[in-house]
């Protein structure tokens, strides 16, 4: 059971663009839904994260929105730059447990110069 | 403060090989998890500990073990490598007593199974 749907599986965008991922929830018991960023060769790291009684949270070019009678939560990026080319992973956590992340399939981000 | 750690960064074994992945970290955290990444499959968590001592099952935990004898270290086994067994392992870890914790990632280890 996919807990946590996230699309698309790849994006490709011009410099200077807007990027779009959004990902949908399954488990209304999740509280805390951090999106972390992961370029070639390295981890995973922590880019942005919402708590559910927040629509919204922005930091710089970064943005998530977030709709939580549709269960749904998106990142938005503005003015894509080539260097923003990465693999970007939503996850939901909550239901009791603090620790343990469900994470989407991933996003690979091509940001044209 | 190095952070999160893994060794080795890559490996290559036969089929019915054992070896394990050692992560660790020099955060002080209680929480440490194994995952693996898969192409198109994103992060799956592997088994995952709460402290010293203790460790408990994740999503796809057959094939694997771990132990957490020390705070800082976590190891994860495998006792006969399969073809399955090829992936990317991430080691993570992550403070306790927060209600949202931050993991910390590892650069990760590449494995083949041949």
């Amino acid at each position: 059971q996919q807990q946590v749907k996230q699309s698309p599986q790849s994006l490709i965008v011009q410099k200077g663009g807007i990027s779009i991922i959004n990902c949908a929830y399954e488990n209304t018991a999740f509280d805390y839904f951090p999106w972390y960023q992961q370029f070639p060769g390295k981890g995973p790291a922590l880019l942005i994260a919402i708590r559910p009684d927040v629509s919204e949270k922005k930091e710089g070019r970064f943005t998530i929105s977030f709709n939580k009678s549709a269960k749904q939560f998106s990142l938005h990026i503005m003015d894509s730059q080539p260097g923003d080319s990465a693999t970007y992973f939503c996850a939901g956590m909550g239901g009791g447990s603090n620790y343990k992340l469900t994470f989407g399939k991933g996003t690979l981000l091509t940001v044209n110069p | 403060n190095a952070g999160v750690t893994q060794t080795p960064k890559f490996r290559v074994l036969k089929t019915g090989q054992s070896m394990t992945l050692l992560c660790a970290q020099d955060m002080n955290h209680e929480y440490m998890y194994w995952y693996r990444q898969d192409p198109g499959m994103g992060l799956r968590l592997i088994h995952y500990s709460v402290g010293e001592g203790t460790t408990a099952k994740g999503e796809v935990p057959d094939g694997y073990n771990v132990s957490r004898l020390k705070k800082q270290n976590f190891l994860l086994g495998l006792e006969s490598a399969a073809p399955s067994q090829t992936s990317v392992y991430f080691c993570a870890s992550s403070l306790a007593g927060h209600l949202y914790n931050e993991q910390f990632f590892g650069p990760g280890t590449r494995l083949t199974v041949l």
